[in-house]
């Protein structure tokens, strides 16, 4: 079956560094996605990986290794406003995104 | 641009109930999808629709129905309303190409919530 495993919680200081990470098992595999997602508000798209290696975004950061089916979202700098759930999606080779969980993140001054 | 509306934002129903919860998009995507949100688990498709016209199954389509009429428009009808439907409902557009991720934009959400 399709599985993808990320943390459910995760705590972490403001003005620190924080590491997200994601596995997968899918069938086929035509890109990962992160979302962030504020408590009581949708999803927000953050970051696409197709490729191995970093991608860098500001603040964020988000890596790939498909050989490993490993994926992290790394975020720098941390503020209080980055308080939400990460939600890992990867699509599979039918096009549909396979969903995880998501982390929620819980940052503290 | 407005985005992605979905209406209504709460609503309570009783069991057996039918309703619709509308979507319309004005950012002429071809690919619309209704998501399904509960505690501690991803988000489940319900059904999607990739032109108007053209309807599919996701992974937890039963006691749903959805029509594309237009390609602005997405409604999800709850045909006879269970406790197992209450949930956060989430309306989502793409545009996949070569030139774009083929990303998600995501509706406000509805609450259900099935008494």
């Amino acid at each position: 079956g399709q599985n993808i495993d990320q943390p459910t919680e995760m705590t972490a200081t403001e003005g620190a560094i924080v590491q997200i990470n994601c596995t997968y098992q899918t069938s086929g595999f035509n890109g990962l996605f992160w979302y962030q997602q504020h408590a009581g508000e949708a999803p927000t798209f953050l970051s696409y990986n197709v490729l191995d290696g970093l991608e860098e975004k500001g603040r964020f950061s988000s890596f790939l290794s498909r050989s490993k089916g490993y994926s992290y979202l790394l975020l720098k700098e941390l503020q209080m406003k980055d308080s939400a759930s990460y939600l890992c999606a990867v699509m599979d080779s039918n096009y549909q995104l396979i969903w995880g969980a998501g982390t929620k993140l819980i940052i503290k001054p | 641009n407005a985005g992605v509306t979905q209406t209504p934002k709460f609503h309570i129903l009783k069991i057996g109930q039918s309703m619709t919860l509308q979507c319309t998009q004005d950012m002429n995507h071809n690919y619309m999808y209704w998501y399904r949100q509960d505690p501690g688990m991803g988000l489940r498709l319900i059904h999607y629709s990739v032109g108007a016209g053209i309807t599919d199954q996701g992974e937890v389509p039963n006691g749903y129905n959805v029509s594309r009429s237009t390609t602005e428009d997405f409604p999800l009808r709850l045909l006879s309303a269970a406790p197992s439907q209450t949930s956060v409902y989430f309306c989502a557009s793409s545009y996949p190409g070569d030139a774009n991720t083929g990303e998600l934009f995501f509706g406000e959400g509805s609450r259900l919530t099935v008494l």
